[in-house]
């Protein structure tokens, strides 16, 4: 069963305006969310991460916010570029197991001129 | 630092067949990770190991999965026999695992492509 789940597997937004992913999950334990990046034909790179203490994490054009009563974050994208085009995976992991991120499915992300 | 190196990069191979992944993590990490990537499932840990010990193989599919990490700077994954369903691309990643998650960011490798016919 998905413990992260983003549901939607494909978004297109026009560049400079904003793109909003978001992801759910559904294990309580969870307390460490991290967004990677992932380009065609390479590896996942790290992007942002949030502690359960916040609710909001910011770095660039890049926010991420953390609803933890809904079990819900969102990674906001202001303003999107072409280049921020790529498949983004949402991943969480447990207080006290720190090393095991469990990945959601992704979302393709699209920004057309 | 070269980052991650898996290789092959891209594998085809027969139903049956042995396929051997093949990983050098980042000099200094401690931590190494297996991932399988499908459409349905997303990224999924397979194992992971912890100064060269496996310390989590429960996503690990099945007994024709194995993985080993005879030292800090390699680690294989064997699928034996290969069947279709295996066909993926597999993730290994590194990190360096510390008391503050402040460094513990996994590095991934560039994946390998795998289809089994």
């Amino acid at each position: 069963d998905q413990q992260v789940k983003q549901n939607s597997p494909s978004l297109s937004v026009q560049e400079g305006r904003i793109s909003i992913l978001n992801c759910d999950y559904t294990n309580s334990m969870f307390d460490y969310f991290l967004w990677y990046k992932k380009y065609p034909a390479e590896g996942p790179t790290f992007l942002i991460s949030i502690s359960s203490i916040k609710d909001k994490n910011e770095d660039g054009r890049f926010t991420v916010f953390l609803n933890k009563s809904a079990k819900h974050l969102s990674l906001h994208i202001v303003p999107s570029q072409p280049g921020d085009s790529a498949v983004y995976f949402c991943a969480a992991s447990e207080l006290g197991n720190t090393d095991k991120l469990i990945f959601g499915t992704g979302t393709r992300l699209q920004v057309f001129p | 630092d070269a980052g991650v190196i898996q290789s092959p990069r891209h594998e085809v191979t027969e139903m049956g067949q042995e396929v051997t992944l093949r990983c050098k993590p980042i000099s200094g990490h401690n931590s190494l990770f297996w991932y399988r990537q499908t459409m349905m499932r997303g990224l999924e840990l397979l194992i992971y190991f912890n100064n060269n010990v496996p310390i989590d193989d429960s996503g690990m599919p099945e007994d024709r999965f194995s993985a080993k990490m005879p030292n800090a700077s390699f680690s294989t994954l064997k699928i034996q026999p290969s069947e279709p369903r295996d066909s993926a691309v597999y993730f290994c990643a590194s990190s360096l695992i510390s008391m503050t998650r402040s460094t513990d960011t996994q590095y991934f490798g560039p994946g390998t492509r795998l289809t089994v016919l």
